[in-house]
């Protein structure tokens, strides 16, 4: 199985600042159709996971543009600038590249 | 607009199976794949199955002879099966619809707890 390893565990920030949260796996996430499925998500407290940024950079239809996402083969990051109330919570990567389907174990943003 | 919900009884005896739906709305199973994921209370996601469009399947080998995912495409709901139920698989219970994007859209999830 890929073993998707995310760091940090636990990310403190201020209000109005940046974070940035990165995602290796264990083996290249480019599949043989030349597409990377790498994915984030937020899980906010009590809710379900939302989808932030598919396929390593793009964002999904109404995530904000201070998410961003970058990376190429085992390496991939996630930012966010201008940090707001709304954006913590626990940051999960998602591989969809090779079965089975494997999530990091995630990054818990929390106020400093 | 997409929605997914899922049902379920929130406590099962251990050895027993789990049965749970999921309800769609805003989009065909014939034309559109769906996936169970689970979270353990306090943990990470686990990614248990996906049943496509075409009505396919592909399992987590991890449970894989534990795990059933089928459907009922004319009253769009998807199931799970599981057997053997043991202590480990109390979990938050979510169905999420899968494209090339990932899960974009996802149910509010069942709490299932696995207890005598």
């Amino acid at each position: 199985d890929v073993v998707m390893t995310q760091t940090p565990v636990s990310l403190p920030v201020s209000l109005g600042g940046q974070a940035s949260i990165s995602c290796r796996s264990s083996q290249s996430l480019v599949h043989s159709n030349g597409n990377t499925y790498l994915h984030w998500y937020l899980q906010k407290p009590g809710q379900s996971p939302q989808l932030l940024i598919y396929r390593v950079s793009n964002r999904f239809s109404g995530v904000p543009d201070r998410f961003s996402g970058s990376g190429s083969g085992t390496d991939f990051t996630l930012k966010i600038s201008r940090v707001e109330p709304e954006d913590l919570g626990d940051y999960y990567c998602l591989q969809s590249t090779h079965f089975p389907w494997t999530f990091g174990g995630g990054t818990k943003l929390e106020l400093k | 607009q997409v929605q997914l919900k899922e049902s379920g009884p929130g406590l099962v005896q251990p050895s027993q199976t789990l049965s749970l739906t999921c309800t769609v709305s805003g989009l065909s199973l014939t034309s559109n794949s769906v996936s169970w994921i689970r979270q353990p209370p306090g943990k990470g996601l686990e990614w248990m199955g996906v049943i496509w469009s075409n009505g396919g399947t592909d399992y987590n080998s991890a449970i894989k002879s534990r795990l059933s995912i089928s459907r009922d495409t004319s009253k769009s709901q998807v199931f799970l099966k599981m057997n053997s139920l043991q202590t480990e698989d109390t979990a938050m219970y979510f169905c999420a619809r899968f494209r090339s994007s990932g899960f974009d859209y996802w149910g509010q999830g069942v709490m299932v707890t696995v207890s005598s």
